[in-house]
């Protein structure tokens, strides 16, 4: 059964730093992974999928990264921003097809202060 | 941008009332999803739907949840004699053929008192 985990639980930057969240599965046969955004009491916004067959993405000032071999993905924002204060999600997709669904992690909660 | 819509954003019910949480995916998706959040903990799995059939579901979607796509454009989630351990974020979620890609709508939060 694939379980992720994700590391810190919250973390708390001021505006301008660049920082790394992570990520790590228990199953590699993982076929590929998604970072989400989930604001207070809202829903999720996707922000990168990572395929089995890549090892980053990148959208902006969001980076992901891929590494099956040693079950871990990370999420890099550069130059941190308060907006971005939210929940960030990662969650790997197992199964292909019609079996294809999403475990996700406990999230990583980030507030970036002024 | 297409988007997942849901419908209501907030539903109060009662201890075993019946509840239909709706739900309309991005237009030309074929794969669609229930995921539940319980205040605090983590999204997850209940239900996969694809060619007006369940792909797979979750110990979770047991006899008291049902899936339906009544026409070409909505799917809903039938929850039956609601319990109070219902009572969570139900998140829909739909993607395309040439993507593992999903998409989220923003939820609906089910309170059962």
């Amino acid at each position: 059964k694939q379980e992720v985990t994700q590391i810190p639980a919250a973390l708390s930057v001021p505006e301008g730093e660049n920082l790394v969240l992570n990520c790590s599965f228990t199953d590699s046969a993982i076929y590929n992974l998604q970072w989400f955004r989930q604001d207070p009491g809202k829903g999720l916004t996707s922000l990168l999928l990572i395929q089995s067959s890549q090892r980053e993405q990148t959208s902006g000032r969001l980076n992901a990264s891929l590494d099956k071999s040693s079950g871990r993905s990370t999420l890099y924002i550069a130059a941190s921003q308060p907006g971005d204060s939210a929940t960030y999600l990662c969650a790997g997709g197992v199964g292909t097809g019609t079996a294809s669904k999403l475990t996700f992690g406990t999230g990583t909660r980030l507030q970036v202060t002024l | 941008e297409p988007e997942v819509t849901q419908t209501p954003s907030h539903q109060v019910t009662q201890m075993g009332q019946e509840v239909i949480l709706r739900c309309v995916p991005i237009s030309n998706h074929l794969y669609f999803y229930w995921y539940r959040q319980i205040l605090g903990q983590k999204v997850e799995f209940l239900v996969s739907f694809y060619n007006n059939e369940i792909s797979e579901k979750s110990e979770i979607f047991d006899d008291q949840f049902s899936v339906e796509r009544p026409d070409g454009s909505n799917f809903t989630l039938k929850i039956r004699s609601t319990k109070l351990e219902d009572s969570a974020m139900y998140f829909c979620a739909s993607r395309g053929t040439g993507s593992y890609e999903a998409f989220f709508g923003q939820g609906t939060r089910l309170t059962v008192v």
